[in-house]
């Protein structure tokens, strides 16, 4: 069973920072590694699939990169409306694990 | 559109079996590389993938539920069903269905809603 790790579990940040969260697989699964954002009281919104490709209307300022067991979710200029809880998700053996999540908040 | 919509009982008491349906439409599971999956998500706490259904009716689940869970489709009607045995108050979360896909390896693509699910005597 692949294990997800994510860090940090949260973090502070102002708009129109650079923002970057690290996803850690147990076991190398390539680069079959998807990225979620989840806000309040909705369903999570795919962002990045494969690793680095975006997902179709998903803003340019998100980025992830990583293959093997490291990976990183990049967001280039914060925005009001990023604040929320990012996933990681591994689909290396079947789509499976996500990892625990990272709340990004206002500082 | 593709939508997706999760139905099932609010409440449910401890050691009976939930059963939940993901409603779909705009898209078939008859397609090749499409799937449907659950996903659940405790008040406050992290997203734990359960079950995933492909076309080709192959099925997966988490290791660590595999012996509660059952996943199954019926194409015609466009929908997944789920069922978990011997509910626990921890198993207390919003259940989500969502489209699964592959592009470059597979993703959930589309997600319904959620229902919210409570395990309480």
């Amino acid at each position: 069973d692949i294990q997800m790790t994510q860090s940090p579990s949260s973090l502070s940040a102002s708009v129109g920072d650079r923002v970057t969260i690290t996803c850690r697989a147990s076991q190398s699964i390539s680069s079959y590694l998807n990225w979620y954002q989840q806000k309040p009281g909705k369903a999570p919104k795919l962002l990045i699939y494969a690793a680095s490709s975006l997902q179709s209307g998903v803003p340019s300022r998100f980025s992830g990169s990583g293959s093997g067991t490291d990976f990183t979710l990049t967001i280039s200029s914060l925005q009001p409306e990023d604040f929320a809880t990012y996933y990681c998700q591994q689909s290396y053996s079947t789509l499976g694990g996500f990892g625990q999540g990272t709340k990004v908040e206002i500082k | 559109q593709i939508t997706l919509k999760e139905s099932g009982p609010t409440l449910v008491k401890p050691t009976q079996t939930l059963t939940l349906t993901c409603t779909f439409s705009g898209f078939s599971l008859s397609t090749s590389g499409v799937g449907v999956g659950w996903i659940r998500q405790p008040p406050g706490k992290a997203l734990e993938w359960l079950a995933l259904i492909y076309w080709d009716d192959d099925k997966r689940y988490s290791p660590s539920l595999k012996s509660r869970l059952t996943i199954t489709k019926d194409t015609s009607k466009n929908q997944v069903v789920l069922t978990m045995t011997n509910m626990d108050p921890v198993d207390t979360a919003t259940y989500y269905c969502a489209r699964a896909t592959y592009g470059e390896g597979w993703y959930f693509d589309l997600w319904g809603r959620g229902t919210l699910v409570t395990v309480s005597s």
